[in-house]
């Protein structure tokens, strides 16, 4: 069965440090993967997704980064961290066709 | 451009008592239709889904989803409430294209209470 890992499950980071969350998932080939940010525990926007290594489509502006190196691994970055960037960042993959998403854990990042 | 709404925040009901989540959507084209579940600190938990055919959806945890293409809803339902199922439940859309992004409501906090 597939599994997706997020890890870590908290983070706390000052401001103007860097940020790498990493997200990997077994028992498939070629998902795609998304990162959302929920933010004040409610709406989910899309941040990233990929449909193939090296292949990242962003969706807003911001000052996050997403990289996909190989084809399970899926990575949200950042040179310098924001107050506004503090939330709960979740990676997701999906299967091709209308198969649904399936989410990990979550990270709960805050920004002091 | 696809969109759903919740339009309660909140849903209380009793144990034992029927539930129902309400969403209603807005689409081009035919509409691919999700619910989920998300526990304190958690992820989503995928519940349903509907991309053609029969009306009723059958999903994990007992819940059903009524799709009502006149009224464009889909109402996740559940014939009798556990205290277990409280929870943040979100409909969702896919956008369109090849990816399968979702598209999220705001999310309704369901409190059943014993």
């Amino acid at each position: 069965s597939q599994t997706i890992h997020q890890w870590p499950a908290t983070l706390v980071q000052p401001v103007g440090s860097p940020l790498s969350l990493e997200c990997t998932v077994e028992g498939t080939s070629n998902p795609n993967l998304y990162w959302y940010r929920q933010a004040a525990g409610r709406g989910l926007q899309l941040l990233f997704y990929s449909v193939g290594i090296g292949q990242i489509s962003s969706e807003v502006p911001q000052n996050l980064s997403a990289s996909r190196p190989q084809d399970r691994q899926f990575i949200l970055s950042s040179k310098k961290l924001l107050l506004s960037d503090s939330g709960f960042y979740l990676c997701a993959w999906s299967g091709q066709g209308y198969s649904p998403l399936h989410f990990g854990n979550g990270t709960r990042l805050t920004v002091t | 451009a696809q969109s759903v709404a919740q339009p309660e925040d909140q849903v209380n009901v009793a144990e034992g008592n029927p539930l129902t989540v309400k969403c209603t959507y807005s689409v081009s084209g035919n509409p691919y239709l999700f619910w989920y579940v998300q526990y304190p600190n958690r992820g989503l938990q995928f519940l349903l889904k509907y991309i053609t055919g029969d009306n009723l959806v059958k999903g994990s945890y007992g819940f059903e989803a009524e799709f009502n293409k006149s009224q464009t809803s889909f109402h996740l339902k559940k014939p009798s409430a556990l205290v277990s199922d409280s929870a943040l439940y979100f409909c969702a859309v896919r956008e369109g294209g090849a990816t399968n992004k979702l598209i999220f409501g705001t999310g309704t906090l369901l409190a059943v209470q014993p």
